[in-house]
């Protein structure tokens, strides 16, 4: 069964740590997302990326960062720089021109 | 800077009942638009979608009207059912541009 597959479910970061948030997709997609979703202002892009070895700023990267080593994987990182991480993330892919798939999402608490 | 929005954070109607979801937009380059649903603690699914080119779009219950002059479109679900109750994001894309554009979603509650 092709999907994407986020983990943890849920993570617990003490202050002052970086956290990493896994994302990986097998549906061939060239391009994956993360977006953050905070109660009232719905999904907001992190960054993205249309191909390996490439990414994008979304609009409100500060504080994360991302690599895209394969084409399957694009996992996000929550440094200590991120004011307010505690939030539920999304990674989602597509194909070109098409609509995304989302996986199930990781639930970040900064403890 | 808002580009989809959806006033309505929560909307409740009587199961059997039409529902309608209502999503304005301001970015005239915006060329594709989609509806996805989401439940706790779950990633958004995707619902229905529909190009520029067209003003309607149906499949099965679900029915989105798009009116290009007045930068709106609307999710219509009809007859609504309690497992309809969800948050519904409407989202937008400009040409083959990967980027969506997320509202900041509707929750609709249908009542047995």
């Amino acid at each position: 069964d092709g999907g994407i597959t986020q983990s943890p479910k849920y993570l617990f970061r003490k202050e002052g740590q970086n956290v990493t948030l896994s994302c990986e997709q097998n549906l061939n997609h060239d391009a994956m997302y993360w977006y953050r979703q905070d109660p009232g202002q719905g999904l907001r892009l992190i960054y993205y990326s249309q191909i390996v070895n490439d990414f994008q700023k979304g609009d409100i990267a500060e504080g994360y960062s991302v690599s895209r080593e394969k084409k399957e994987s694009f996992p996000l990182t929550v440094t200590s720089a991120q004011k307010n991480p505690t939030a539920f993330y999304l990674c989602a892919s597509s194909p070109q021109g098409a609509g995304y798939t989302f996986g199930s999402g990781t639930r970040l608490t900064v403890v | 800077d808002q580009q989809v929005k959806q006033n309505s954070p929560s909307l409740s109607v009587q199961e059997g009942r039409i529902s309608i979801l209502n999503c304005d937009y301001t970015n005239s380059m915006f060329d594709y638009f989609l509806w996805y649903k989401k439940y706790p603690a779950e990633g958004p699914t995707f619902l229905i979608s529909i190009s520029s080119i067209k003003d309607k779009n149906e499949d099965g219950r679900f029915t989105v009207f798009l009116n290009k002059s007045a930068k709106h479109l609307s999710l219509h679900i009809v007859p609504s059912q309690p497992g309809d109750s969800a948050v519904y994001f409407c989202a937008a894309r400009s040409g083959g541009y990967q980027k969506v554009t997320f509202g900041t979603g509707t929750k609709l509650q249908v009542i047995p």
